[in-house]
Order: C-alpha cells, then structure tokens, then sequence
C-alpha cells in the first residue's frame, strides 16, 4: 500500500501570510494526488486535482505543485475562511490513501 | 444539484453490525464510482472503500476489509456499507462521496457511528 506523510502536522500563521504545506508518498503516484480542505464539523472539500488543478471555485490564492512522489500546497496570502485542515489524498492504486492533515490555525 | 445524504449511524456494541446508507440525487447514479471515506474524532481522514457503477469492482481498506462490504442499488439510487464485527477504532463520522475522474466532487454531511459498550 502507498503510504502518504504531510508536513507539519500544524501550524500557526497570520492573516496575509504564505503558507506551504508538503506531501509525500512511499513510492512514485505521477500526478495522481489531490487536495482537500476540511473544516471542524463539515465534510470535505476538493481544492485541487491532478496536483496542481484548481477546482472551480477555488480562489486563486491557492497552488499546488509537484509529482512522482513530493507535493506542495501553497497559499499565497492567508485569509481567515483558510484556517482549516488540509488532506493531500493519492489515487495512483487503492487504497487511496489520505495524508494524516496539516492543520492550520490563527497566530 | 447534487445531494448525498447518509444515514443509518448509530450506537452500537463491540462485535454488532450496522448498515449505512447514502441516498443519492441530483444527477444519474449509476455511471458514478463512489466511496466511503471516514473522520474518526480527532483524527484524519481514511478512506474505507470504493466501489463502481455495476459493482464489478470494489476496493477496500485493509483495516476493514473482510469486515466491510460496500453495495448500491441503481434502481433506488442508494448506496450501502455494511459493518460487521464493528470495533472501539471504527468509531467515526462515516462519509459517502461521488467521484468524478478519480476526485471525490461530492461529499454527504456524514452519519456518526459510535462503538462502545
């Protein structure tokens, strides 16, 4: 099975701060990793497919990067709706493992 | 608009069964793979099991498989998960999502299965 690792498991950071949040499989996925966005007590929400495809919607301040095994989720400038959660999840082969979250909160 | 809506989540003891069901509208059912996904508290996300159109392919985790078993029915445009031999670590917030070219779109709101005795 693909095993996913996310750095840091949490971070504090302020309004109109960049925020760099990274992933890593066990082995090379391609391009095959998305992003999600979770806040406490809703369901998930896709940011970004494919590694680095924004999904309708999404603000641009958002940007993600990488392949084969290394991925970065980028925000450029920290908004309070941010503050949140973050999954990376691969779909290179089942089980499509979830990264364990970075979690983002206020300074 | 898409909806998903789970439900059959509940108390249960160590060793019993439960079975979920996502009931799906908005859009047609039967072309879309979906999954089972869940958040136990204080915890990550874990994806649980995968299943496709006609049911001719399904997917679990290793943590449930044997345990699990994921079904739909077109025809009522529902989806299933049955849990038997349920454990204290299967207590979660259980989701259901559509997925669209390998990304889950569509989430439900979730049904909460609580394990104890």
């Amino acid at each position: 099975d693909i095993q996913m690792t996310q750095s840091p498991s949490s971070l504090s950071a302020s309004l109109g701060d960049r925020v760099t949040i990274t992933c890593r499989a066990s082995q090379s996925i391609s391009s095959h990793l998305n992003w999600y966005q979770q806040k406490p007590g809703m369901a998930p929400k896709l940011l970004i497919n494919g590694a680095s495809n924004l999904q309708s919607g999404v603000p641009s301040r958002f940007g993600g990067s990488g392949s084969g095994t290394d991925f970065t989720l980028t925000i450029s400038s920290l908004q309070i709706e941010d503050f949140a959660t973050y999954y990376c999840q691969q779909h290179h082969s089942p089980p499509f493992t979830f990264g364990p979250g970075t979690k983002v909160d206020i300074k | 608009e898409v909806q998903l809506v789970e439900s059959g989540g509940g108390l249960v003891q160590p060793g019993g069964s439960l079975r979920l069901s996502c009931a799906a509208s908005g859009f047609t059912f039967s072309p879309y793979w979906m999954h089972w996904v869940r958040h136990a508290p204080g915890k990550g996300l874990v994806w649980v099991a995968r299943m496709n159109g006609d049911g001719s392919h399904i997917a679990f985790a290793d943590s449930v498989r044997g345990r699990f078993t994921i079904s739909r029915d077109n025809a009522k445009n529902t989806l299933y998960l049955q849990m038997n031999s349920l454990r204290v670590d299967d207590t979660a917030v259980y989701y259901c999502a559509r997925e669209t070219n390998w990304d889950l779109e569509y989430w439900g709101q979730g049904t909460l299965v609580t394990v104890s005795s």
